[in-house]
């Protein structure tokens, strides 16, 4: 099966410093990727779409500047959590869209992102 | 948005077939019905998806109702390692893939 790599899969930061966290497509090109949050006891959020060569498509709510998403190739898909804050302490995963008629995504195993 | 419904939490047996329901009786006919679960503290992992006919896999059957208003997800032998999350998704072809995570059904097993 595809197979969604996240690097780093866990991260403690002090806050005011930024967070990169990459998502790789381990066997598959993805040409989309998908970016969630996660909160204790909540279901995954989708924060934004990520799509190679091009800027990332937001969800409303999700400030664009904080959460910096770059594509650049089409296995690699990278968010920065620019300015982290303890409010942004969250379970972080990506999702690499595998195409076909089904479009069946393929999730990594998460980040887990703490700010102190 | 189509929506799904899902009740909240199920018990099981282990060892005992599960069936999780699922209500979507505002789907459109083009839309496919993809089934994610979740565990602790991992990303969700695909489970089976399909449109019309009913699907099995090595994890799972899908079973879809003839009106595509409700399908249901099967696990045939439940085991303590199928303890997860159960997500009933609509994959609407018009938002360019995008899925939208409903609470999910939470799965015990009992031993």
């Amino acid at each position: 099966g595809a197979v969604v790599s996240q690097h780093p899969s866990w991260v403690i930061c002090k806050s005011g410093t930024s967070v990169k966290i990459e998502c790789r497509s381990l066997d598959f090109q993805a040409t989309t990727m998908f970016w969630y949050r996660q909160f204790p006891k909540q279901s995954l959020m989708l924060m934004a779409t990520s799509n190679e060569g091009s800027k990332a498509t937001y969800e409303q709510g999700v400030e664009k500047d904080k959460f910096l998403i770059n594509h650049a190739s089409l296995t690699l898909s990278t968010l920065t959590v620019t300015s982290a804050h303890p409010e942004d302490s969250s379970f972080y995963i990506c999702s690499a869209l595998a195409g076909g008629p089904a479009d069946t995504q393929y999730f990594g195993p998460g980040t887990r992102l703490t700010v102190l | 948005d189509a929506k799904t419904t899902q009740p909240n939490s199920m018990e099981s047996n282990e060892e005992e077939p599960v069936h999780l329901p699922c209500n979507h009786s505002t789907i459109s006919g083009t839309d496919y019905i993809h089934w994610y679960r979740q565990l602790p503290s991992q990303g969700p992992e695909y489970v089976i998806h399909g449109l019309t006919s009913n699907v099995n896999n090595r994890m799972a059957s899908l079973a879809i109702a003839e009106d595509r208003k409700s399908s249901t997800l099967i696990l045939h032998r439940a085991t303590l390692r199928d303890a997860a999350v159960y997500y009933c998704i609509l994959r609407l072809p018009s938002n360019t893939g995008k899925l939208i995570f409903g609470q999910g059904t939470t799965l015990q097993v009992k031993p």
